[in-house]
């Protein structure tokens, strides 16, 4: 069964703090595997897109990297801010198109001042 | 980049009475709209999936006589919870896909979301 998982489920950071949020999967073979930001009460805003030849790929102070091998990804936010509070999901598209998204559970971020 | 929308963005109603909530692609048009349906700090679970001038594909367990899915044109999707109960309370959220870049990418954009309170 093609399942995402995402660790922590959620996290307290400070305001200029680094943090690294992790994901893992089961979906094989995959397409791509996608970081979204939701806000509380808005839809997810894409952060990142990676193919499954990518390793890594940055948008401003987001890093994500994908191991294909482990089947894992993580998302490197730097220098956080009160506006990084946010869910963040992470979202396997499998290789086949008949196949939907397969979303994680979020990870829940709350940066304090 | 591309923009999704949705109408109303919150709606409160009397169980009992059905409720439409309209998704727009407002400067594309999607190859696929999704609705998706989000309970209090859960991620989202896909219900349809829909296609331009075709019937929506539903999601195990979702009923389709429940939620009614009209795919009018590229542009527009709407989903029309019939009967509504309070449990039918949540935050019901779209996306459109279109396939862009050279590989092609399938790329997905979300709408705002629509909170949806029956009383």
């Amino acid at each position: 069964k093609n399942q995402v998982e995402q660790s922590p489920q959620s996290l307290i950071i400070l305001e200029g703090k680094n943090c690294t949020l992790q994901c893992n999967y089961t979906v094989s073979p995959f397409s791509n595997l996608r970081w979204y930001k939701q806000d509380t009460g808005r839809g997810p805003v894409s952060l990142t897109i990676m193919t499954f030849s990518e390793n890594t790929k940055s948008n401003g102070r987001y890093t994500a990297t994908l191991d294909a091998d482990t089947k894992q990804s993580s998302l490197h936010i730097t220098a956080s801010q009160l506006s990084d509070s946010a869910s963040y999901i992470c979202v396997v598209r499998p290789y086949n198109y008949g196949q939907n998204f397969v979303f994680g559970p979020g990870t829940r971020l709350s940066v304090l001042p | 980049g591309a923009v999704v929308s949705q109408h109303p963005s919150r709606v409160i109603c009397k169980s009992g009475t059905s409720v439409k909530i309209e998704c727009r692609s407002l400067d594309f048009q999607a190859t696929t709209m999704f609705w998706y349906r989000q309970f209090p700090k859960k991620s989202l679970m896909l219900m349809a999936t829909s296609n331009e001038g075709s019937k929506a594909t539903y999601e195990q367990g979702v009923e389709k006589d429940k939620f009614l899915i009209n795919h009018a044109s590229l542009t527009l999707s709407t989903l029309t919870v019939t009967s509504a109960h309070p449990e039918d309370s949540s935050f019901y959220i779209c996306s459109a896909s279109i396939l862009a870049g050279p590989s092609p990418l399938e790329e997905q954009f979300f709408g705002p979301g629509t909170r949806l309170t029956v009383l």
